[in-house]
């Protein structure tokens, strides 16, 4: 089956810990891009790829960072420096035309 | 100002009615635009996406574009409980980054 996997779940953490989010895709698209999502809220982009080891910070990149090695793989680190890490993540693909955008199931984060 | 707005909602409709969803953008040179579906707790599914001026139509989704007045809706025929959900608008300027509207919450009544 085509899509997009993202693990864990539900993932939770201490304060100050770094913690990776995995994104993989098999739907042979380009771009990949990872949003958070806080309760009630949009979707806020934090970073996106168009192409194999190269991305771009999106709105709100503080505190996060991101690597594109392969095409089928987008992970996202959550660093310490991050203030409010606590979010519903979700991580989408998109082929070059028409540019929709398919989105995993998404990783809920809690930091205690 | 935000650059994607849309009515928080919550927007309440009866069963079999048309539930209307309106989005306003900021770039006169937004060139696609989507629509997106969030069940709660669950990741956006696409609906549909327009490109050019007029309505685009699939199955009981009508998706409506004006690019003069900047303006772009979603009307969804014959409402069914299943229907209820948040509904987001996303505007892209050619390739790169799309910018999200917030939603609208809407609840179809049985």
């Amino acid at each position: 089956d085509g899509g997009i996997t993202q693990s864990p779940k539900y993932l939770f953490r201490k304060e100050g810990q770094n913690v990776t989010l995995s994104c993989e895709q098999n739907l042979n698209h380009d771009a990949m891009y990872w949003y958070r999502q806080d309760p009630g809220q949009g979707l806020r982009l934090i970073y996106y790829s168009q192409i194999v080891n190269d991305f771009q910070k999106g709105d709100i990149a503080e505190g996060y960072s991101v690597s594109r090695e392969k095409k089928e793989s987008f992970p996202l680190t959550v660093t310490s420096a991050q203030k409010n890490p606590t979010a519903f993540y979700l991580c989408a693909s998109s082929p070059q035309s028409p540019n929709e955008q398919y989105f995993g199931p998404g990783t809920r984060l809690t930091v205690t | 100002q935000k650059e994607v707005e849309q009515n928080s909602g919550p927007l309440s409709v009866p069963e079999g009615a048309i539930a209307s969803l309106n989005c306003t953008y900021s770039d006169r040179g937004s060139q696609s635009f989507f629509w997106y579906r969030q069940y709660s707790g669950k990741s956006p599914e696409l609906i549909m996406f327009i490109y050019s001026n007029g309505d685009k139509e699939d199955g009981r989704f009508t998706a409506q574009l004006n690019k003069a007045s900047q303006y772009v809706s979603l009307l969804i025929r014959d409402s069914q409980p299943s229907d209820s959900a948040t509904y987001l608008c996303a505007v892209k300027r050619g390739a790169g980054k799309s910018t999200f509207g917030d939603g609208t919450t809407l609840t179809v009544k049985p």
